[in-house]
């Protein structure tokens, strides 16, 4: 089976750093992915990690730790519009589009 | 490039009726999963289509059922509603073989059950 563990809040300042973690347990893995999902919206990929360290793209940069069973996502210069829910994703195997997703962090950007 | 898109975006039923949803797949895309949203929750896959048949299910009962179609288009089907079926019912479409996986989703269709 697969377990997944994201804080459910987080707030921080416009012009920020944020850091939003995830923990999960899996029995084999397989990748791990970061999505974005704005309220009454559809999620949007962010990252897609399957090896250690950290991989920047733009303002975003994820990181994982296979050995941790750990992974984070990290915004810079955060922006108003950041403002949503951040969910960290197990495919179910290889090349599979079974996803099973945390519950999300929601991140609200306070000016 | 046209996304994926997705009918109804809201509806009402009551307990015990049943409803369609549907879901048309980005240009290119021959995979499509359907997943449920409950509030405040990250989505449940509930099963997945390839070349019109049912690749992959998750912990959903039979009531939950669907199709595709061969252009790739694909509805979700769901029998005697409970009022815990309450939920953004979301489609993904995707490219079998592509690096990643990466799921491209639809806005959603918001069921509430009454």
């Amino acid at each position: 089976g697969q377990n997944i563990d994201q804080p459910t809040e987080m707030t921080a300042t416009e012009g920020a750093i944020v850091q939003i973690n995830c923990t999960y347990q899996t029995s084999g893995f397989n990748g791990l992915f970061w999505y974005q999902q704005h309220a009454g919206e559809a999620p949007t990929f962010l990252s897609y990690n399957v090896l250690d360290g950290l991989e920047e793209k733009g303002r975003f940069s994820s990181f994982l730790s296979r050995s941790k069973g750990y992974s984070y996502l990290l915004l810079k210069e955060l922006q108003m519009k950041d403002s949503a829910s951040y969910l960290c994703a197990l495919p179910g195997g290889a090349g599979s589009y079974q996803l099973t997703f945390g519950k999300g962090t929601k991140l609200s950007v306070i000016p | 490039e046209t996304g994926v898109t997705q009918s109804p975006t809201h509806l009402i039923k009551t307990r015990g009726q049943q409803v369609t949803l549907r879901c048309s797949s980005q240009s290119g895309h021959n995979t499509v999963s359907w997943y449920q949203q409950a509030l405040g929750q990250g989505p449940q896959f509930i099963f997945q289509y390839y070349r019109e048949e049912e690749n992959g299910r998750g912990n959903f009962p039979p009531r939950f059922s669907g199709l595709q179609f061969p252009n790739y288009s694909s509805e979700l089907n769901v029998n005697a509603l409970e009022l815990d079926d309450s939920a953004l019912y979301l489609c993904a479409s995707s490219f079998k073989g592509a690096n990643t996986g990466e799921l491209f989703f639809g806005e959603g269709s918001r069921l509430t059950v009454l």
